[in-house]
């Protein structure tokens, strides 16, 4: 079935340390988005990729970072500068150029600090 | 700037009652669409549905309905009769025609609405 895939379910980070959350997918679809919630706060956009090799800033990007070297695969790095990353992220995708197209959403990753 | 409003933080219901989360946005945009999605406890979003600028046909789905009025700017989900299992937290979300740099046309949600149904 086709769908996106988000690894690891539950993720601890170290103070200091970067950890990297993967996001597959195999929709086929050109655009990939990042996405933040912490309770109370909605969704909030990270990162996103129109194609390979292209991402841009969304609205809360300090202290993370992407990289998009497979149409397939976005996977983002939480870097130690990232000073509360306690939360729940999510990836998405779509097809890019199309206003009406919906997004669609992994099972997200639940971030804590040990 | 896009904006979107969900006033209603937790709502708790008892099972078979009605139910109707209200959104309300804001957008200087002539061409947008408006979208609902579902977070259940395991936390994916699920896509419930969508709506363009220019329709305002309301929506009937089984025990869902949607009320878009453009004049008040305000899109509404009703859950008629509802089921333990609609208890989730449900998002209201815009997309505008207005674009940054690659084109994306990128989504604004709002804060959310948790729907608890007891049984």
């Amino acid at each position: 079935d086709g769908g996106i895939t988000q690894s690891p379910k539950y993720l601890f980070r170290k103070e200091g340390q970067n950890v990297t959350l993967s996001c597959e997918q195999n929709l086929n679809h050109d655009a990939m988005y990042w996405y933040r919630q912490d309770p109370g706060q909605g969704l909030r956009l990270i990162y996103y990729s129109q194609i390979v090799n292209d991402f841009q800033k969304g609205d809360i990007a300090e202290g993370y970072s992407v990289s998009r070297e497979k149409k397939e695969s976005f996977p983002l790095t939480v870097t130690s500068a990232q000073k509360n990353p306690t939360a729940f992220y999510l990836c998405a995708s779509s097809i890019p150029t199309a206003l009406n197209q919906p997004q669609h959403f992994g099972d997200g990753t639940r971030l804590s600090i040990l | 700037a896009q904006k979107v409003t969900q006033a209603q933080t937790e709502i708790s219901v008892v099972e078979k009652e009605d139910v109707t989360l209200d959104c309300v946005y804001e957008t200087r945009d002539t061409t947008y669409y408006l979208f609902w999605y579902k977070q259940p406890p395991s936390g994916e979003l699920v896509f419930l549905i969508r709506r363009n600028s220019f329709d305002e046909q309301n929506e009937i789905s089984g025990r869902y309905s949607w009320n878009f009025q453009k004049s008040t700017s305000s899109f509404n989900f009703t859950i008629t009769a509802s089921q333990v299992v609609d208890s989730a937290v449900y998002f209201c979300a815009l997309s505008g025609a207005t674009y940054s740099g690659a084109g994306s046309y990128q989504l604004t949600f709002g804060k959310g609405t948790k729907l608890s149904v007891i049984p």
